[in-house]
Protein backbone atom coordinates (compact mmCIF):
# COMPACT_ATOMS: atom_id res chain seq x y z
CA UNK A 1 0.00 0.00 0.00
CA UNK A 2 0.82 3.76 -0.11
CA UNK A 3 0.56 6.19 2.74
CA UNK A 4 -0.24 9.53 1.17
CA UNK A 5 -0.27 12.85 3.40
CA UNK A 6 -1.44 16.38 2.15
CA UNK A 7 -0.93 19.84 3.73
CA UNK A 8 -2.74 21.56 3.97
CA UNK A 9 -5.65 19.87 5.78
CA UNK A 10 -8.33 22.29 5.05
CA UNK A 11 -8.04 25.86 4.12
CA UNK A 12 -10.05 29.33 4.44
CA UNK A 13 -8.88 31.94 1.15
CA UNK A 14 -9.99 35.14 -0.24
CA UNK A 15 -11.24 35.03 -3.94
CA UNK A 16 -8.76 36.36 -5.92
CA UNK A 17 -5.71 34.24 -3.75
CA UNK A 18 -4.13 31.21 -4.44
CA UNK A 19 -3.48 27.96 -2.95
CA UNK A 20 -0.85 25.24 -3.18
CA UNK A 21 -1.53 22.06 -1.94
CA UNK A 22 1.33 19.58 -1.21
CA UNK A 23 1.28 15.52 -1.94
CA UNK A 24 4.08 13.21 0.19
CA UNK A 25 3.88 9.40 -1.14
CA UNK A 26 5.96 7.12 1.45
CA UNK A 27 6.92 5.10 -1.54
CA UNK A 28 7.48 5.57 -4.97
CA UNK A 29 4.59 5.74 -7.12
CA UNK A 30 4.19 5.01 -11.21
CA UNK A 31 1.47 7.54 -11.28
CA UNK A 32 -0.10 10.57 -9.43
CA UNK A 33 -2.67 12.03 -10.26
CA UNK A 34 -5.39 15.41 -9.02
CA UNK A 35 -8.89 15.23 -8.39
CA UNK A 36 -11.38 17.62 -7.22
CA UNK A 37 -14.48 16.79 -5.40
CA UNK A 38 -16.97 19.40 -5.17
CA UNK A 39 -19.98 19.31 -2.31
CA UNK A 40 -22.23 16.38 -2.79
CA UNK A 41 -20.54 15.68 -6.53
CA UNK A 42 -17.92 12.36 -7.15
CA UNK A 43 -14.42 12.52 -7.82
CA UNK A 44 -13.35 14.83 -11.10
CA UNK A 45 -10.16 14.45 -12.39
CA UNK A 46 -8.05 17.65 -13.07
CA UNK A 47 -4.79 15.83 -14.50
CA UNK A 48 -2.20 13.35 -14.33
CA UNK A 49 0.92 14.69 -12.60
CA UNK A 50 4.29 13.68 -14.92
CA UNK A 51 7.21 13.35 -13.07
CA UNK A 52 9.67 16.58 -14.49
CA UNK A 53 7.28 17.15 -17.24
CA UNK A 54 4.27 19.15 -17.29
CA UNK A 55 1.09 17.43 -16.23
CA UNK A 56 -1.49 16.00 -18.48
CA UNK A 57 -4.85 17.76 -18.03
CA UNK A 58 -8.28 16.87 -18.30
CA UNK A 59 -11.35 18.63 -20.66
CA UNK A 60 -12.04 21.90 -18.48
CA UNK A 61 -9.20 22.11 -16.78
CA UNK A 62 -5.81 24.34 -17.58
CA UNK A 63 -2.60 24.76 -16.51
CA UNK A 64 -2.52 28.42 -15.78
CA UNK A 65 -5.33 28.06 -13.25
CA UNK A 66 -4.10 24.32 -11.71
CA UNK A 67 -0.53 24.65 -12.41
CA UNK A 68 0.82 21.25 -11.07
CA UNK A 69 4.40 20.33 -10.44
CA UNK A 70 6.24 16.87 -9.99
CA UNK A 71 9.84 17.05 -9.33
CA UNK A 72 10.20 13.44 -8.29
CA UNK A 73 7.97 10.19 -7.84
CA UNK A 74 6.65 10.87 -4.39
CA UNK A 75 5.93 14.67 -4.35
CA UNK A 76 3.64 16.76 -6.03
CA UNK A 77 1.96 20.20 -5.72
CA UNK A 78 -1.30 21.44 -6.84
CA UNK A 79 -2.02 24.88 -6.77
CA UNK A 80 -5.11 26.69 -7.07
CA UNK A 81 -4.72 30.34 -8.77
CA UNK A 82 -7.04 33.29 -8.92
CA UNK A 83 -9.62 31.11 -6.61
CA UNK A 84 -13.19 31.90 -6.17
CA UNK A 85 -16.07 30.81 -4.72
CA UNK A 86 -16.60 28.00 -7.16
CA UNK A 87 -13.16 26.54 -6.46
CA UNK A 88 -14.73 25.64 -2.95
CA UNK A 89 -13.66 21.64 -3.09
CA UNK A 90 -12.42 18.99 -1.22
CA UNK A 91 -8.81 18.53 -3.35
CA UNK A 92 -7.29 15.04 -3.38
CA UNK A 93 -3.67 13.50 -4.54
CA UNK A 94 -4.33 10.01 -5.77
CA UNK A 95 -1.25 7.58 -6.67
CA UNK A 96 -0.74 3.98 -8.47
CA UNK A 97 1.82 1.86 -6.33
CA UNK A 98 4.75 0.25 -8.63
CA UNK A 99 3.62 -3.18 -9.51
CA UNK A 100 -0.04 -2.16 -8.12
CA UNK A 101 -0.93 -0.92 -11.41
CA UNK A 102 -4.70 -1.63 -10.99
CA UNK A 103 -4.70 -0.30 -7.54
CA UNK A 104 -5.35 3.45 -6.47
CA UNK A 105 -4.65 4.99 -3.42
CA UNK A 106 -6.32 8.44 -2.14
CA UNK A 107 -4.73 11.18 0.19
CA UNK A 108 -6.92 12.51 2.72
CA UNK A 109 -7.68 15.63 1.21
CA UNK A 110 -7.61 19.33 1.36
CA UNK A 111 -10.97 21.41 1.83
CA UNK A 112 -10.97 24.37 0.81
CA UNK A 113 -12.95 27.10 1.01
CA UNK A 114 -13.26 30.58 -0.76
CA UNK A 115 -14.79 33.31 0.27
CA UNK B 1 -19.74 5.60 -23.09
CA UNK B 2 -18.20 4.34 -20.11
CA UNK B 3 -20.20 5.16 -17.50
CA UNK B 4 -20.62 3.98 -13.58
CA UNK B 5 -24.10 4.18 -11.97
CA UNK B 6 -24.83 3.74 -8.45
CA UNK B 7 -28.00 3.30 -6.72
CA UNK B 8 -29.99 4.27 -4.53
CA UNK B 9 -27.71 7.68 -4.05
CA UNK B 10 -28.70 7.93 -0.56
CA UNK B 11 -29.96 5.56 2.07
CA UNK B 12 -30.94 5.64 5.80
CA UNK B 13 -30.88 2.30 8.00
CA UNK B 14 -31.08 1.60 11.49
CA UNK B 15 -28.09 0.29 13.23
CA UNK B 16 -27.55 -3.13 13.20
CA UNK B 17 -29.68 -3.66 10.17
CA UNK B 18 -27.85 -5.07 6.37
CA UNK B 19 -28.08 -3.22 3.54
CA UNK B 20 -27.28 -3.48 -0.21
CA UNK B 21 -25.65 -0.77 -2.69
CA UNK B 22 -25.54 -1.34 -6.39
CA UNK B 23 -23.16 -0.40 -8.86
CA UNK B 24 -23.84 -0.60 -12.48
CA UNK B 25 -21.56 -0.32 -15.21
CA UNK B 26 -21.01 0.00 -18.97
CA UNK B 27 -17.18 -0.07 -19.12
CA UNK B 28 -15.71 -2.53 -21.40
CA UNK B 29 -13.48 -4.04 -21.39
CA UNK B 30 -12.31 -3.22 -17.79
CA UNK B 31 -9.60 -4.90 -15.29
CA UNK B 32 -11.15 -4.07 -11.95
CA UNK B 33 -13.78 -2.84 -9.69
CA UNK B 34 -13.24 -1.13 -6.87
CA UNK B 35 -15.49 -0.47 -4.27
CA UNK B 36 -14.38 2.80 -2.04
CA UNK B 37 -15.78 4.65 1.56
CA UNK B 38 -15.21 7.76 2.02
CA UNK B 39 -15.90 9.45 5.47
CA UNK B 40 -17.21 13.31 5.45
CA UNK B 41 -14.59 15.38 4.33
CA UNK B 42 -11.56 12.88 3.80
CA UNK B 43 -10.29 10.72 0.93
CA UNK B 44 -11.73 7.46 -0.36
CA UNK B 45 -10.25 3.90 1.01
CA UNK B 46 -10.53 1.00 -0.45
CA UNK B 47 -12.76 -1.80 0.71
CA UNK B 48 -12.54 -4.74 -1.89
CA UNK B 49 -11.08 -4.97 -5.45
CA UNK B 50 -12.21 -7.70 -7.61
CA UNK B 51 -10.88 -8.35 -11.15
CA UNK B 52 -13.19 -9.21 -14.05
CA UNK B 53 -13.08 -13.23 -13.13
CA UNK B 54 -14.04 -12.94 -9.29
CA UNK B 55 -17.62 -13.14 -8.08
CA UNK B 56 -17.56 -12.32 -4.41
CA UNK B 57 -15.19 -10.48 -2.30
CA UNK B 58 -15.49 -9.66 1.23
CA UNK B 59 -13.57 -7.67 4.17
CA UNK B 60 -14.94 -7.95 7.24
CA UNK B 61 -18.59 -6.70 7.28
CA UNK B 62 -18.59 -6.02 3.58
CA UNK B 63 -18.83 -8.23 1.26
CA UNK B 64 -18.92 -7.35 -2.72
CA UNK B 65 -20.31 -9.20 -5.78
CA UNK B 66 -19.91 -9.01 -9.13
CA UNK B 67 -21.22 -10.54 -12.35
CA UNK B 68 -19.78 -9.39 -15.32
CA UNK B 69 -22.22 -10.98 -17.72
CA UNK B 70 -24.65 -8.28 -16.33
CA UNK B 71 -21.87 -5.47 -15.56
CA UNK B 72 -23.48 -5.53 -12.33
CA UNK B 73 -21.79 -5.01 -8.88
CA UNK B 74 -23.11 -4.98 -5.19
CA UNK B 75 -21.98 -3.88 -1.98
CA UNK B 76 -23.47 -5.62 1.24
CA UNK B 77 -22.89 -4.61 4.75
CA UNK B 78 -23.76 -6.61 7.53
CA UNK B 79 -25.00 -5.48 11.01
CA UNK B 80 -24.44 -2.05 10.23
CA UNK B 81 -22.66 0.51 12.73
CA UNK B 82 -23.22 4.27 13.17
CA UNK B 83 -19.68 4.29 11.93
CA UNK B 84 -20.70 2.88 8.51
CA UNK B 85 -22.02 6.59 7.88
CA UNK B 86 -20.14 7.31 4.87
CA UNK B 87 -20.45 7.59 0.90
CA UNK B 88 -19.66 4.26 -0.96
CA UNK B 89 -18.05 4.69 -4.54
CA UNK B 90 -18.09 2.15 -7.08
CA UNK B 91 -14.92 2.69 -9.47
CA UNK B 92 -14.63 0.67 -12.72
CA UNK B 93 -10.46 0.11 -14.08
CA UNK B 94 -9.79 0.54 -17.63
CA UNK B 95 -7.98 -2.55 -19.02
CA UNK B 96 -4.33 -2.87 -16.84
CA UNK B 97 -1.93 -0.29 -18.22
CA UNK B 98 -3.96 2.23 -19.08
CA UNK B 99 -4.37 4.72 -15.91
CA UNK B 100 -8.02 5.20 -16.45
CA UNK B 101 -10.56 4.90 -13.69
CA UNK B 102 -14.75 5.74 -13.70
CA UNK B 103 -16.03 6.75 -10.77
CA UNK B 104 -19.96 6.55 -10.12
CA UNK B 105 -21.33 9.36 -8.02
CA UNK B 106 -21.73 7.55 -4.46
CA UNK B 107 -24.33 6.10 -2.41
CA UNK B 108 -24.48 8.28 1.23
CA UNK B 109 -25.23 5.88 4.12
CA UNK B 110 -26.45 7.24 6.91
CA UNK B 111 -26.90 4.76 9.99
CA UNK B 112 -29.09 6.00 12.88
CA UNK B 113 -29.14 4.53 16.46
Amino acid sequence: SAVISQKPSRDICQRGTSLTIQCQVDSQVTMMFWYRQQPGQSLTLIATANQGSEATYESGFVIDKFPISRPNLTFSTLTVSNMSPEDSSIYLCSVVVQGRADTQYFGPGTRLTVL
Amino acid sequence: KNQVEQSPQSLIILEGKNCTLQCNYTVSPFSNLRWYKQDTGRGPVSLTIMTFSENTKSNGRYTATLDADTKQSSLHITASQLSDSASYICVVSAPSGTYKYIFGTGTRLKVLA
